[in-house]
Parts: C-alpha cells; structure tokens; sequence
C-alpha cells in the first residue's frame, strides 16, 4: 500500500542552524501539508500547499519556514534558523484531488531536536 | 473556528474491557471525522473515518457514529488488548478543497494485561 516517507526520522541542530525536512508524498496525490507536535501536545497545522503555491498557513508558519515542491516526488520544509521552541515532531501529509472527503495521510514525522 | 475536543487521560484498562473515548466537535460546515492513532514512537495512522451524519466508522474492532445531533464521534471497542496501548486522536476536516484537519489534544490509553 502506498505510503508517505519522510527523512529524517531523526534531526538534531544547533539553535540558529537551517534546517530542511523531507517528504516524499503518495505518488498520485496533489495536496500536501505539515503539520506540528511539540512533545506532549496536539498536532498543529503548519501549511497547506497545492499547485506549487501555499493554500494556507498558520500563524505558527512565520517567515522562518518556507516549503517547496523541487521536483515531482519531494516535498520540502525548511526553517531557515531554527529556535528552541522549534523542537518538535513534524508530519507531513498527503491527500488526492479533493471532491470534498478524501482523507489526508500522513508520513512517520520527522522529531527534530534544536539545542 | 473550528475544534476538538476530547477527554483527557491517560485511560487505562484491563485487557478485555470496555473502551470509549468520548469526542465532540465545534465546526462551521460539514466535517468529515476522523480518529487517528499514534503508537509509541510512530508516526498518525488513520484508524477509522466518517463523512456525513450517521455513518459509523470501523477498524480493527473500533468504531465510532458520527452524531450531527450532538456534534459528537465517540470512539468505542468492546474488548480493549494490551497491543492498543497508544494515543488516539480525534480529528476533523472541512469539507473541499485544500482544508486542513484540526485535531484533538489526543487520549493516552494503557491497557494492563
């Protein structure tokens, strides 16, 4: 069954450092997302991202982040200098064209650890 | 806006017990509604979905009812066993287009054999 990957699983940086995060969505699906977890807490929307531009963000998604569709299969979050409160596990999603109640699937995340 | 929520935990359970999570809802339009799991150190894994008033969602012996009525989507399991262990989330998502999924602060439940 096709699946959402995301590299690393794993990330450890010093505060300040740019960080890129890694998506590799289901292969016939056109909506992408990240979404956020700090330790403990729930899941929080990111961005939204459909026809190579941003559909939507959160005010969580200041001018730290950015995200990118570099090529046909990767979808790219990068926070260009990452901060404590920036720790967290990240997720991204997938969904196919939307009519209304299609489902978002998500990868195994990616736990980012800023020190 | 819209919102979740959902009842604290942790929960814990003897294997074979009764499970329900209770979830209701704050949304604008219609919502599809979800519950999603997380495994110790795993990624949100959709258990089980439903996308319009009444219809029940099932999955690996969980279900829930999507209740327009009192905006809620319970989710339940008859005999609860120690590999359930997880944090479960209830979640919905607007209807079209590009509509991000709002989740619940999530459930941790411990089933004890």
């Amino acid at each position: 069954e096709p699946e959402v990957t995301q590299t690393p699983s794993h990330q450890v940086t010093q505060m300040g450092q740019e960080v890129i995060l890694r998506c590799v969505p289901i292969s016939n699906h056109l909506y992408f997302y990240w979404y956020r977890q700090i330790l403990g807490q729930k899941v929080e929307f990111l961005v939204s991202f459909y026809n190579n531009e941003i559909s939507e963000k959160s005010e969580i998604f200041d001018d730290q982040f950015s995200v990118e569709r570099p090529d046909g299969s990767n979808f790219t979050l990068k926070i260009r200098s990452t901060k404590l409160e920036d720790s967290a596990m990240y997720f991204c999603a997938s969904m196919p064209l939307a009519g209304g109640q299609e489902t978002q699937y998500f990868g195994p995340g990616t736990r980012l650890l800023v020190l | 806006g819209n919102s979740v929520t959902q009842m604290e935990g942790p929960v814990t359970l003897s294997e074979e017990a009764f499970l329900t999570i209770n979830c209701t809802y704050t949304a604008t339009g219609y919502p599809s509604l979800f519950w999603y799991v997380q495994y110790p150190g795993e990624g949100l894994q959709l258990l089980l979905k439903a996308t319009k008033a009444d219809d029940k969602g099932s999955n690996k012996g969980f279900e829930a009812t999507y209740r327009k009525e009192t905006t809620s989507f319970h989710l339940e399991k008859g005999s609860v066993q120690v590999s359930d262990s997880a944090v479960y989330f209830c979640a919905l998502k607007e209807s079209g287009g590009y509509q991000k999924v709002t989740f619940g602060t999530g459930t941790k439940l411990q089933v004890i054999p």
